[in-house]
């Protein structure tokens, strides 16, 4: 079985600074990663995501992850954040194996405040 | 491209009554699609899946007779919430996914509010 952890529910970072979102995740095969935003009342919006290939990934809004199996992480981060980053942030897997590489595990989300 | 729809995006309704939401793949074809719940402050959490003119697959603790899924087309799946109580009340996501191109990605629709009076 699949397992998503992210460290710290809340992070608050100053406009401009370094936005890191940590995201852990257990699964006895490297699995695919996802870091999925939402905005309030709406739905998830892709940021990024790892399959195969270069471990470091970018993604749409000046956001990037890095792979890392060793540390079995995919930590999110942007060089400096904006008010418009404030939203809530998951990260999930899924597991690559043939006939159930779609179902996603989700972290338990960390909201993200940027303070002027 | 992979938009999904949701509708309707708010809906009241008394409790006892049954609710109907649509879930749509506007531009593309949905062989795989997933409902999910989500409580304030919450992650998401899966209730079902459903594949094309199959019967959905129910995650432990969801009663497929009050949450009924039906995924009739490649486009479009329902989740009808039979005989709402408050405790209903959530917000639903669907998303879908396709086994062609990006099948490793699921699109998510924007959500629908659901408040059970």
């Amino acid at each position: 079985a699949q397992s998503v952890t992210q460290l710290g529910s809340h992070v608050s970072v100053s406009e401009g600074a370094l936005v890191l979102l940590r995201c852990n995740y257990s699964s006895s095969v490297p699995p695919y990663l996802f870091w999925y935003v939402q905005y309030p009342n709406q739905g998830l919006q892709l940021l990024l995501k790892y399959t195969t290939g270069a471990t470091l990934v970018k993604g749409i809004n000046g956001f990037e992850a890095e792979f890392k199996k060793s540390e079995t992480s995919f930590h999110l981060t942007k060089p400096s954040a904006h008010m418009s980053d404030a939203a809530e942030y998951f990260c999930a897997v899924s597991d690559r194996r043939l006939g159930s590489a779609r179902q996603l595990t989700f972290g338990s989300g960390t909201q993200l405040t940027v303070l002027p | 491209g992979a938009v999904v729809s949701q509708h309707p995006s708010r809906v009241i309704c008394k409790s006892g009554t049954s609710v109907k939401i649509e879930c749509r793949s506007l531009d593309f074809q949905a062989t795989t699609m997933f409902w999910y719940r989500q409580f304030p402050k919450q992650s998401l959490m899966l209730m079902a899946t459903s594949n094309e003119g199959s019967k959905a697959t129910y995650e432990q603790g969801v009663e497929k007779d009050k949450f009924l899924i039906n995924h009739a087309s490649l486009t479009l799946s329902t989740l009808t919430v039979t005989s709402a109580h408050p405790e209903d009340s959530s917000f639903y996501i669907c998303s879908a996914s396709t086994t062609s191109g990006r099948a490793n990605e699921q699109f998510f629709g924007p959500g629908t509010r659901l408040t059970v009076l």
